[in-house]
């Protein structure tokens, strides 16, 4: 059972506006969240992660934004840029627990010039 | 750093050939993991390792696929017999687990075909 959910597996969003890629979580222990970008014929690499003791991370250009009570998160991108398009995953982490990630399906998003 | 290594980028084989994946690690991370990624599931754990030791295997598909790490810096991931839906990328991470990080390092994949 896929315990973090990645709805929308694409996205298409004009240079210049934001992008919300959106992830959804049903295990009540995760308490740490990381979004990873893939390009193609190359690993995932990290991106930007956030604390469950807080509801956003700011890093540039991106920040996530966390809804502890809807189990949900959310990574935004302002301006979105042409190099930006690439696969988005969402991971999550019980850090009382063991140390591996769980993984959504992933979201492509392509940034129209 | 050179980062995560793995060998081979590509390989194609046929149905009940056995197919051994390489990774080499960041040098001085404790943690490594085998992946594998699909269309239908995403980023699927196999397993992963703790210095050295495998700590949980429950996602290894069955038991044609086996993961061995005989040191701090190489780690094999074999199918055998190999199978068609075994095809897939298959990614390797490593990781430091240090002042709450959880990041992981990935490799750049091998893309497994079996025909």
């Amino acid at each position: 059972d896929q315990q973090v959910k990645q709805n929308s597996p694409s996205l298409s969003v004009q240079e210049g506006r934001i992008s919300i890629l959106n992830c959804d979580y049903t295990n009540s222990m995760f308490d740490y969240f990381l979004w990873y970008k893939k390009y193609p014929a190359e690993g995932p690499t990290f991106l930007i992660s956030i604390s469950s003791i807080k509801d956003k991370n700011e890093d540039g250009r991106f920040t996530v934004f966390l809804n502890k009570s809807a189990k949900h998160l959310s990574l935004h991108i302002v301006p979105s840029q042409p190099g930006d398009s690439a696969v988005y995953f969402c991971a999550a982490s019980a850090t009382g627990g063991a140390n591996n990630l769980f993984f959504g399906t992933g979201t492509r998003l392509t940034v129209i010039p | 750093d050179a980062g995560v290594i793995q060998s081979p980028r590509h390989e194609v084989t046929e149905m009940g050939q056995e197919v051994t994946l390489r990774c080499k690690p960041i040098s001085g991370h404790d943690y490594l993991f085998w992946y594998r990624q699909t269309m239908m599931r995403g980023l699927e754990l196999l397993i992963y390792f703790n210095n050295n030791v495998p700590i949980d295997d429950s996602g290894m598909p069955e038991d044609r696929f086996s993961a061995k790490m005989p040191n701090a810096s190489f780690s094999t991931l074999k199918i055998q017999p190999s199978e068609p839906r075994d095809s897939a990328v298959y990614f390797c991470a490593s990781s430091l687990q240090r002042d709450r990080k959880y990041e992981q390092y990935f490799g750049p994949g091998t893309r497994l075909t079996v025909t």
